[in-house]
């Protein structure tokens, strides 16, 4: 898992509630990833970030909402928006981003779990 | 449209005994394939990255290999232990648009019994 921290591990979250899952790093890198992962499924781009105050859509972005004003944290607001929130999300960051180099690695962070009660 | 297939979805082998997962792939322009190893409830953590020109790579008891003609890749293990058991995600980078983006397969859930 690196330098990269999410928290918390687990989070139940009430329908109609907004809940924002918290990701730090401390690698210096300036790239920052949300995916969601569901059984069965490949991962999912939410949003990502090349760089502080800049952020794009992923694949999956409805429902999300995220800001980067520092270039350690990345946090992730589930909204209520999302119709199907339970999974598990994982942060990653890359030194340089998805603009720049190919083979620029993604490290990850230990994830968390998101239940809808 | 882009797409990473892996097979078998899942495995059960013994303890000390080698096996091998496969992926396939439909993604074009080409760029990279990585391996990744997913312990359950955890982050995934790379194991290995090849490009184009590179057909066969290993990390310790791990050996990805990439034939670019056929886009088709392989993991062997060899030597199970149980710490292998995990999921196994291929995922390929291809460029389009201005950047790199990334396609995961579903894994391979391998488990290895004593």
């Amino acid at each position: 898992d690196g330098g990269i921290t999410q928290s918390p591990k687990y989070l139940f979250r009430k329908e109609g509630q907004n809940v924002t899952l918290s990701c730090e790093q401390n690698l210096n890198h300036d790239a920052m990833y949300w995916y969601r992962q569901d059984p069965g499924q490949g991962l999912r781009l939410i949003y990502y970030s090349q760089i502080v105050n800049d952020f794009q859509k992923g694949d999956i972005a409805e429902g999300y909402s995220v800001s980067r004003e520092k270039k350690e944290s990345f946090p992730l607001t589930v909204t209520s928006a999302q119709k199907n929130p339970t999974a598990f999300y994982l942060c990653a960051s890359s030194i340089i981003g998805r603009r720049n180099r190919s083979t620029d690695t993604q490290y990850f962070g230990p994830g968390t779990r998101l239940t809808v009660l | 449209k882009n797409q990473v297939e892996q097979s078998p979805q899942s495995l059960i082998i013994l303890e000390g005994k080698n096996c091998t997962l496969q992926c396939n792939y439909t993604v074009s322009p080409f760029s990279n394939l990585r391996w990744y190893k997913q312990d359950t409830g955890r982050g995934p953590v790379s194991l290995t990255i090849m490009t184009f020109s590179e057909n066969t790579k290993s990390n310790g008891r791990y050996t990805a290999t990439l034939d670019a003609d056929t886009k088709q890749s392989s993991l062997h293990i060899t030597a199970s232990q149980l710490s292998d058991s995990a999921s196994y995600i291929c995922v390929v980078s291809h460029s389009g648009a201005g950047s790199y983006q990334l396609t995961f397969g579903k894994g391979t859930k391998l488990s290895v019994i004593p």
